[in-house]
């Protein structure tokens, strides 16, 4: 079974703080992906990335980064904690598409990120 | 705009069958995928649907028209455990996935 681990189920933290959300997926997929869950919308993505050390922009990556120094792992940064950033957050993975055939992403459980 | 349209909240009888809707206007189409995901936990892949037509995967089928925009997936036999949001997905021109808000689904004894 695919297994995406996200490092904490639940955070909370401070307006301004730094804020790592660590990913790690043990499937040797290529493509990773950070979205954003909140009640009402659908999941927005963030950040993704289809190699290590490449990174794109998702439709909303605005006050966050990221880092895929490894295959395995891919790390959302908060650079400087905001409210409108409290939110559920969650990482997928997914291998390549082949031809018309497109791969599911598969999701780590989510972190539940409040900040105050 | 790039949209995807599903019910807020629908409920079912224990045992029953349901049908959940999806349409969608993207720039694009490269798949139309289903998900559960139960509260509190990470969406679980369901059906994945690229040409027109129904997939069934035993309790579960999912049906695509690309020429209408439209998506239905269907559940048999309802069980307790089905209770939970169905989300879904179309994979656009560029391979990103647009993602519904979700359908609640409440089943009742």
């Amino acid at each position: 079974d695919v297994k995406v681990t996200q490092s904490s189920r639940y955070l909370v933290k401070r307006t301004g703080e730094k804020v790592f959300l660590e990913c790690v997926q043990d499937m040797d997929h290529e493509n990773m992906f950070w979205y954003r869950q909140d009640p009402g919308l659908g999941l927005r993505l963030i950040y993704f990335s289809y190699d290590v050390k490449m990174k794109e922009k998702g439709d909303i990556p605005e006050g966050y980064s990221v880092s895929r120094e490894k295959k395995e792992r891919f790390s959302l940064i908060l650079e400087s904690a905001s409210t409108n950033q409290t939110s559920m957050y969650l990482c997928a993975s997914s291998f390549p598409g082949e031809g018309v055939v497109n791969q599911p992403q598969h999701f780590g459980d989510g972190t539940r990120l409040s900040i105050l | 705009g790039q949209n995807i349209d599903q019910p807020t909240e629908m409920t079912a009888t224990e045992g029953a069958i349901v049908q959940i809707n999806c349409t969608y206007q993207t720039s694009g189409f490269n798949g139309l995928f289903w998900y559960q995901q139960h509260a509190g936990e990470a969406p679980t892949f369901l059906s994945y649907n690229v040409l027109d037509g129904l997939e069934e995967k035993g309790r579960f089928s999912s049906f695509l028209s690309r020429s209408k925009g439209y998506s239905y997936l269907l559940l048999k036999e309802l069980q307790m455990k089905d209770s939970a949001s169905y989300l879904c997905a179309v994979m656009d021109s560029n391979y990103q996935l647009i993602w519904g808000a979700g359908t609640k689904l409440i089943i009742k004894p």
